[in-house]
């Protein structure tokens, strides 16, 4: 089957920038989703996207969407310790249910 | 606001015995999922319901069972556990079959088949 593309691991200073990177694969998904999950915990939507967008801000992260290269990005301004978790990308594929990427460990340093 | 609720949070079997997994959401949402994660292998589907009264496999079905109780509750079932289900489970709910609407997740349900 076709595979949602997350990097693994991702590690960066607190202050800095992070950004995420995933390529997903059903051109005709209508949503796509950036969920977070912390140690010992579910999954918590961070924020998503409709597919006629190019760019959704919501105060520290910016999700960027280019639909022609199936790529979706998640970029967290300022990034603090508290932001050190796994960060999963998402696509409903065939209007049933959302495929996931393996997830994105992002770990932040002081 | 309780969302979407999980039980047991932790359990531990034998090879071979048999066991339920619980969830509830008090969302009135339509859809219901169960996914299992596995590290590296971020989250597959087992199974889902798009409605009360309908029950579809996902990804990963095999070993499992089903059922949609009422629109509140949507129920995994292990038959006959085997050391290849340990795993990490959670349920999440949504509005409308059709998932346009985002996913809400419970806390997961950790299982250890020895």
């Amino acid at each position: 089957g076709e595979d949602v593309e997350q990097s693994l691991f991702l590690s960066v200073r607190e202050g800095d920038s992070s950004v995420i990177n995933c390529t997903y694969t059903d051109s005709s998904s209508t949503y796509l989703y950036w969920y977070k999950q912390e140690p010992g915990a579910g999954l918590q939507l961070l924020t998503y996207i409709f597919s006629n967008m190019d760019m959704k801000q919501d105060q520290r992260l910016t999700v960027l969407l280019n639909k022609k290269d199936k790529h979706l990005s998640l970029r967290i301004a300022d990034t603090q310790t508290g932001d050190s978790a796994i960060y999963f990308c998402a696509e409903n594929q065939a209007g049933t249910a959302l495929i996931f990427g393996k997830g994105t460990t992002l770990s932040v340093s002081s | 606001n309780a969302g979407v609720t999980q039980t047991p949070k932790f359990q531990v079997l034998k090879t071979g015995q048999s066991m339920t997994l619980q969830c509830a959401q008090d969302m009135n949402h339509n859809s219901m999922y169960w996914y299992r994660q596995d590290p590296g292998m971020g989250l597959r589907l087992i199974y889902y319901s798009a409605s009360e009264g309908t029950t579809d496999k996902g990804e990963v079905p095999n070993g499992y069972n089903v059922s949609r109780l009422n629109k509140r509750e949507f129920s995994l079932r292990l038959e006959s556990a085997a050391p290849s289900q340990t795993s990490v489970y959670f349920c999440a709910s949504t509005g409308f079959g059709n998932s346009n609407q985002p996913q809400h997740f419970g806390d997961g349900t950790r299982l250890s088949i020895l």
